[in-house]
């Protein structure tokens, strides 16, 4: 069975600092990670995912994250952060699930708020 | 790419009824769609996984006869919450599978989700 543990419901950073938001899996087989933002009231947007090959994955927006196995981890990160980084962020690893594609189980995610 | 939509947005009706929400893949086909249900300020909770042409499989816990769900086609889904009641309100969102192609796995693609306010 899969899991999702994100450290941190919410986080506050000022506009330009560093952002990091925390996110370790478990998983019984090599995993398939992703990160989703959702602004309030909509749907969920993929910001990257992480298959197979490199472990630093660029994704929309400036973001990136990296796979560690090791530590389990795949924390999301922006060297910059704007005021319309303001949201909430999934971290989520996917497992086999009914016909071809892959249910994902989803952590409980992290508001991040972003100050001047 | 990879644009999915649902209609309506938001729906409010009376206790008793039942409502329709349809999901659909905009410019690319989608063997499987799921269904989730989202709380306020809480995560998703996969209530089913929608399989074109077939019934759909749903999560432990998830009334099958109250949520109907039917993909009929590869590209729309229906979900149906029959006889609808307060307890059902809710932000009901689906998503769209792309299939892994060469390498890796599926990625699942989100509506913009439909509010449902049961009076």
């Amino acid at each position: 069975a899969q899991s999702v543990t994100q450290l941190g419901s919410h986080v506050s950073v000022s506009e330009g600092a560093l952002v990091l938001l925390r996110c370790n899996y478990s998983s019984s087989v090599p995993p398939y990670l992703f990160w989703y933002v959702q602004y309030p009231n909509q749907g969920l947007q993929l910001l990257l995912k992480y298959t197979t090959g490199a472990t630093l994955v660029k994704g929309i927006n400036g973001f990136e994250a990296e796979f560690k196995k090791s530590e389990t981890s795949f924390h999301l990160t922006k060297p910059s952060a704007h005021m319309s980084d303001a949201a909430e962020y999934f971290c989520a690893v996917s497992a086999l699930g009914t016909g071809t594609a892959s249910k994902l189980t989803f952590g409980t995610g992290t508001r991040l708020q972003v100050t001047l | 790419g990879a644009v999915v939509s649902q209609h309506p947005s938001r729906v409010i009706c009376k206790s008793g009824t039942s409502v329709k929400i349809e999901c659909r893949s905009l410019d690319f086909q989608a063997t499987t769609m799921f269904w989730y249900r989202q709380f306020p300020k809480k995560s998703l909770m996969l209530m089913a996984t929608s399989n074109e042409g077939s019934k759909a499989t749903y999560e432990q816990g998830v009334e099958k006869d109250k949520f109907l769900i039917n993909h009929a086609s590869l590209t729309l889904s229906t979900l149906t919450v029959t006889s609808a009641h307060p307890e059902d309100s809710s932000f009901y969102i689906c998503s769209a599978s792309i299939p892994p192609g060469l390498a890796g796995t599926d990625t699942q693609y989100f509506g913009p989700g439909t509010r449902l306010t049961v009076l």
